[in-house]
């Protein structure tokens, strides 16, 4: 299983960019990167997901160098609804055999007004 | 289309009580799973199952059984509660193999044991 090591917090303005990194030194090659996030009692909520390079979707991108030990989702011009927590998660849900997720402690982001 | 949905939203049981959390979802998905929660924790997964009739065991699997007699429905059983049991409780579903990878959540259950 590759562990993941993000920052416990980090706090924002309304308006920036945010970007959070998530190490992950031991990914196996068929590993894909996934992130959540979690609103105060909510259940966690899929964000991106990615394997390599840059993935963008209508909410995040998601910046993966080419040795994939890291990760890195940025937020662009966040809000005070993005305060909520986020996970990194990494896996391969392909091999049933071997599924085990970890979620983490996450990164628990607060935005700012 | 629900999504997934959990019963009880609440529930508080005294030690040595039984209970039975339900987990249902309408999207067809193979896979399914229960968490649990902690205050100012991450998730930690209880059991999973891959499909009807089949479940395995996740990274606290202690004090808790589970059964998929449904593809739809997914159950999370306490024989005896304790304290330690007091948490926040998620279900979740997913489909199967493939290049994407999303698991969809349930509203949780917040379980007290007193």
């Amino acid at each position: 299983l590759a562990k993941t090591t993000q920052p416990i917090s980090m706090d924002s303005y309304e308006g920036q960019e945010v970007n959070i990194t998530c190490s992950h030194n031991n990914i196996a090659t068929n590993d894909y990167i996934t992130w959540y996030q979690q609103f105060p009692s909510q259940g966690p909520r899929f964000i991106i997901q990615g394997y390599k390079t840059k993935v963008t979707n209508e909410v995040a991108s998601l910046f993966i160098p080419a040795d994939r030990k890291s990760s890195t989702l940025s937020l662009p011009r966040v809000s005070l609804s993005d305060t909520a927590v986020y996970y990194c998660l990494v896996g391969d849900w392909r091999n049933s055999g071997t599924y085990k997720y970890i979620f983490g402690t996450g990164t628990r982001l607060k935005v700012l007004a | 289309n629900a999504g997934v949905t959990q019963t009880p939203k609440f529930r508080v049981l005294k030690t040595g009580q039984s209970m039975t959390l339900l987990c249902a979802q309408d999207m067809n998905h193979e896979y399914m799973y229960w968490y649990r929660q902690d205050p100012g924790m991450g998730l930690r997964l209880i059991h999973y199952s891959v499909g009807e009739g089949t479940t395995a065991k996740g990274e606290v699997p202690d004090g808790y059984n589970v059964s998929r007699l449904k593809k739809q429905n997914f159950l999370l059983g306490l024989e005896s509660a304790a304290p330690s049991q007091t948490s926040v409780y998620f279900c979740a579903s997913s489909y199967t193999a493939g290049y994407s990878y999303e698991q969809y959540f349930g509203p949780g259950t917040r379980l007290t044991v007193t």
